[in-house]
């Protein structure tokens, strides 16, 4: 079956531009989850939905990001204002529910000029 | 929060076994141990998980420490594609914020 599918897979854009990342999760998967991976390093936990629900915002960067998730079904991520630090790989993952293992995308290369 | 440490890289001959550790002294009674793997210019990809007892699965064994202080992911038979970052991370399935911290993982090179 499908997996988790983001768009755009890579994006370059100016500083100061706002950006959507968007996240298509595995059907059925209540839960989702984004991640961002700077080069050559591990991946940052950002933030975890049950449903389209957030219990915890706290691992967003800055207030210059934001996620939203409609339903059980696609999420996207806003960066507002971006910054050159904002440059990296965005991940999204979901999994049946929050117990479950997680299933990712191939993320979202963001680059920012 | 760092919660696992593991060794930043490994080799590993084509076929032999690989036996990649992963200490986690802190963990707490409700923290399963997972295991990710990605390859260049992928995502991460489920690789096992266990709470106390040794699990196997096709891809994998994991072996957990008595005391659960570290834990042991052998994978039987090493091959070129096997050549992946490693992350092991703890989870513990009450926190509902469901944070996961990967770290930075051990990257194996297989050796042909």
């Amino acid at each position: 079956g499908a997996g988790v599918s983001q768009s755009p897979s890579n994006k370059v854009t100016e500083k100061g531009k706002d950006v959507e990342l968007r996240c298509d999760p595995i059907s059925g998967h209540t839960a989702l989850y984004w991640y961002r991976q700077r080069l050559g390093q591990g991946l940052e936990f950002l933030i975890y939905f049950q449903g389209n629900s957030a219990p915890d915002k706290s691992g967003l960067p800055s207030d210059r990001f934001s996620a939203e998730r409609t339903g059980e079904s696609v999420s996207t991520l806003t960066i507002q204002r971006t910054q050159q630090e904002d440059s990296a790989v965005y991940l999204c993952a979901s999994s049946l529910d929050r117990i479950q293992p997680q299933h990712f995308g191939d993320g979202t290369r963001l680059s920012i000029l | 929060d760092a919660k696992t440490t593991q060794p930043n890289s490994m080799e590993s001959n084509e076929e032999e076994p690989v036996h990649l550790p992963c200490n986690h002294s802190t963990i707490s009674g409700t923290d399963y141990i997972h295991w990710y793997r990605q390859l260049p210019s992928q995502g991460p990809e489920y690789v096992i998980h266990g709470l106390t007892s040794n699990v196997n699965n096709r891809m994998a064994s994991l072996a957990i420490a008595e005391d659960r202080k570290s834990s042991t992911l052998i994978l039987h038979r090493a091959t070129l594609r096997d050549a992946a970052v490693y992350y092991c991370i703890l989870r513990d399935v009450w926190d509902l914020r469901n944070q996961f911290y990967f770290g930075t993982g051990t990257s194996l090179t297989v050796i042909p």
